[in-house]
């Protein structure tokens, strides 16, 4: 009965390069949110999916970032050519109906 | 603007000191209010929904409750163990919608 899980845990990468962050939800659950957690700053909504529809990404970054949910296998966060600003911890939640969002340890992404 | 503000954003106590956590909200459309915990290095722990005003909900030693305008998470007795980050989140008008949170407060409990 694993819970929301988030890989990798730490992810370090050179300005200029992709960072792929993945998210496996609960079992059952299809319902897929991204949030960004920056330094002294609280979690930002960032992209709302269900199973292989964009509901709403409202607060994506609109060059750069994209996230995927398909129909078999993890979402994925994607950032392209990744600037020190991208650095934060990317957390994933995931509800079965949109109630009751379980989130997950994170992906602390550092650019270097 | 939608808008959640916690209050204070640092909070130190000493055990056994009873204390509460403020969160005001001014929202177009409230469907519900989310209390969560954080440990460092940590994804946020679920804790509370309330989704009226007037509502109660307790575990353990806390108790959150709801107003029109904000929310108080109150710590009874607090203990080491509940040293965290205490968020609090509201979600708009319908389910699915995303969670707007607060920056937090990080409580610190010593013995």
């Amino acid at each position: 009965n694993a819970g929301v899980m988030q890989n990798p845990r730490h992810l370090v990468r050179r300005r200029g390069q992709e960072a792929r962050l993945r998210c496996s939800p609960m079992k059952g659950h299809s319902h897929v949110y991204w949030y960004r957690q920056l330094p002294e700053e609280g979690l930002k909504f960032m992209v709302y999916l269900q199973k292989e529809n964009i509901i709403d990404e409202s607060g994506m970054p609109k060059e750069r970032f994209s996230a995927e949910f398909p129909k078999e296998g993890p979402s994925i966060l994607r950032i392209q050519q990744v600037v020190r600003g991208d650095s934060a911890a990317y957390f994933c939640a995931s509800s079965l109906s949109g109630e009751g969002y379980t989130f997950g340890s994170g992906t602390r992404l550092t650019v270097v | 603007e939608d808008q959640v503000t916690q209050s204070p954003e640092a909070l130190r106590l000493q055990e056994g000191e009873s204390s509460s956590l403020n969160c005001s909200y001014t929202v177009s459309g409230l469907r519900g209010l989310f209390w969560y915990r954080q440990d460092p290095g940590k994804g946020p722990e679920f804790l509370f929904t309330l989704y009226s005003a007037g509502e109660e909900k307790e575990k353990e030693r806390l108790k959150a409750t709801l107003t029109k305008k904000e929310s108080f998470l109150h710590i009874t007795a607090p203990k080491p163990e509940d040293s965290a980050t205490y968020l609090c989140a509201v979600q708009l008008n319908q389910a699915g919608t995303a969670l707007i949170f607060g920056k937090g407060t990080t409580l610190s409990v010593s013995s």
